[in-house]
């Protein structure tokens, strides 16, 4: 959607490198981000998100950050394995936290 | 628990025909979404119900697409008639309130010729 912008678009990174990927929201009033991973053929499947009241959160390998003030949130992925390639997609929502939008994707490639 | 269940998988038709889609969200769940998702792109909101509400349908084309959520459980969508545009997967989700994160059913794969 419109209202949420996601960069890169693609991202190829070495097996065990690091990986981040970025989003910018419009809705000042969001305050709950997701982030869902897309392997090829399959159903998004939410991997972790993030509300508005704190600015950090990790789960193992995976982290999201969120910058309220600049309105962007992000993705880091540590220690990429091959089994972390595939599309992400980030979401915000609008109206009310109604509304869910999505970011366009970044192909994450990730080489053993 | 089960997850979302839709049907059928995959469906071709010709232009200009009629097609539903059926889908069944996790048992409690009172938001219900369909995604249209067209090859390459993200997930693309069509409709949002809280129960058996509309909250939001804004980008529903509603000349051609209409969805319904009679008892607030289950869900169908329609497109009537079909355009090679509305070639897509066509995802349905749901969640327990209307800001969280989503559960996703496989899609429906749409082909019109």
């Amino acid at each position: 959607g419109e209202n949420v912008e996601q960069h890169p678009s693609t991202l190829s990174v070495q097996e065990g490198d690091s990986a981040v990927i970025k989003c910018t929201y419009s809705d000042s009033a969001s305050n709950y981000f997701p982030w869902y991973k897309q392997e090829l053929g399959k159903r998004p499947q939410l991997i972790i998100d993030i509300r508005s009241n704190v600015g950090e959160k990790k789960d193992q390998r995976i982290a999201v950050t969120l910058n309220k003030t600049a309105k962007h949130f992000s993705l880091h992925i540590t220690e990429t394995q091959p089994e972390d390639s595939a599309v992400y997609f980030c979401a915000a929502p609008r109206y009310n936290n109604n509304d869910m939008r999505f970011g366009a994707g970044t192909r994450l490639t990730v080489k053993p | 628990e089960a997850g979302v269940a839709q049907s059928p998988r995959y469906k071709i038709i010709e232009k200009r025909q009629s097609v539903a889609f059926w889908c069944n969200p996790i048992s409690g769940h009172a938001t219900l979404y369909w995604y249209q998702q067209i090859l390459g792109q993200g997930p693309k909101l069509l409709i949002q119900f809280q129960n058996n509400g509309v909250v939001d349908d804004s980008q529903l084309p509603k000349d051609r697409f209409s969805a319904e959520r009679l008892k607030g459980v289950d869900s169908t969508l329609k497109i009537q008639p079909a355009k090679l545009e509305d070639s897509a997967v066509y995802l349905c989700a749901s969640s327990l309130g209307s800001s969280s994160g989503g559960t996703f059913g496989s899609g429906t794969r749409l082909t019109v010729v």
